[in-house]
């Protein structure tokens, strides 16, 4: 067991540009989750999967946001024409069959907009 | 939907006194209460849960108490360390609109454990 990985680690841009970030969860965890942590605030829900569906988004999660996970394992996360708004750390999770609500999380990726 | 406020918002104490972070949530629905902590550009590492069916749970050093009458849960922390030292969030399971499993987070509370 090896943990949830995400990269990059670190990501800064400029507004404008289309950023992607990818999330390895734990081997087997069918669920995999997107969070959104700004300065001084709890992680904030943005998406969910169940293998290869997506089955809940948050209000957050606006029209240029865009997340897959196209074979059920790792799950990439785009932000479109990036604003400095989106300046965050984006946090994956992920929970077992049988253990849904119990999500463990990876390190997450600091996103900077210039 | 569901709201969960967490307090204090800074702790400090002296190495070996006790800590206690305490949270309310407002969804009666909610059934799951985990609490994390997050140290310093890390993500958020769970350290204990509780769940609706069970009053009070126990780790070593740390435990978590629930009230769902008053729909409030604490955690407790004796005997703290130094490496204590970290910002705590507590969290409960959102059943609005359906949802299944994501987590509502309180803001957290910066725990600072004086040697």
């Amino acid at each position: 067991d090896t943990g949830v990985s995400q990269n990059p680690r670190h990501k800064i841009t400029k507004r404008g540009q289309n950023v992607t970030f990818r999330c390895d969860p734990i081997s087997e965890h069918n669920r995999l989750y997107w969070y959104r942590q700004t300065l001084g605030q709890g992680p904030e829900f943005l998406t969910y999967f169940q293998n290869e569906a997506q089955l809940e988004k948050s209000r957050l999660l606006s029209d240029r946001f865009s997340a897959e996970r196209p074979k059920g394992s790792f799950s990439t996360l785009e932000i479109q024409r990036t604003e400095q708004g989106d300046s965050a750390m984006y946090l994956c999770a992920s929970s077992r069959r049988g253990e849904q609500e119990t999500q463990y999380f990876g390190p997450g990726t600091r996103l900077l907009v210039l | 939907g569901e709201n969960v406020e967490q307090h204090p918002s800074t702790l400090s104490v002296q190495e070996g006194d006790s800590a206690v972070i305490k949270c309310t949530y407002s969804d009666s629905a909610s059934n799951y209460f985990p609490w994390y902590k997050q140290e310093l550009g890390k993500g958020p590492q769970l350290i204990i849960d509780i769940r609706s069916n069970v009053g009070e749970k126990k780790d070593q050093r740390i435990a978590v108490t629930l009230n769902k009458t008053a729909k409030h849960f604490s955690l407790h922390i004796t005997e703290t360390q130094p490496e204590d030292s970290a910002v705590y969030f507590c969290a409960a399971s959102s059943k609005e609109g359906g949802s299944q499993g994501n987590l509502i987070f309180g803001k957290g509370t910066k725990l600072s454990v004086k040697p």
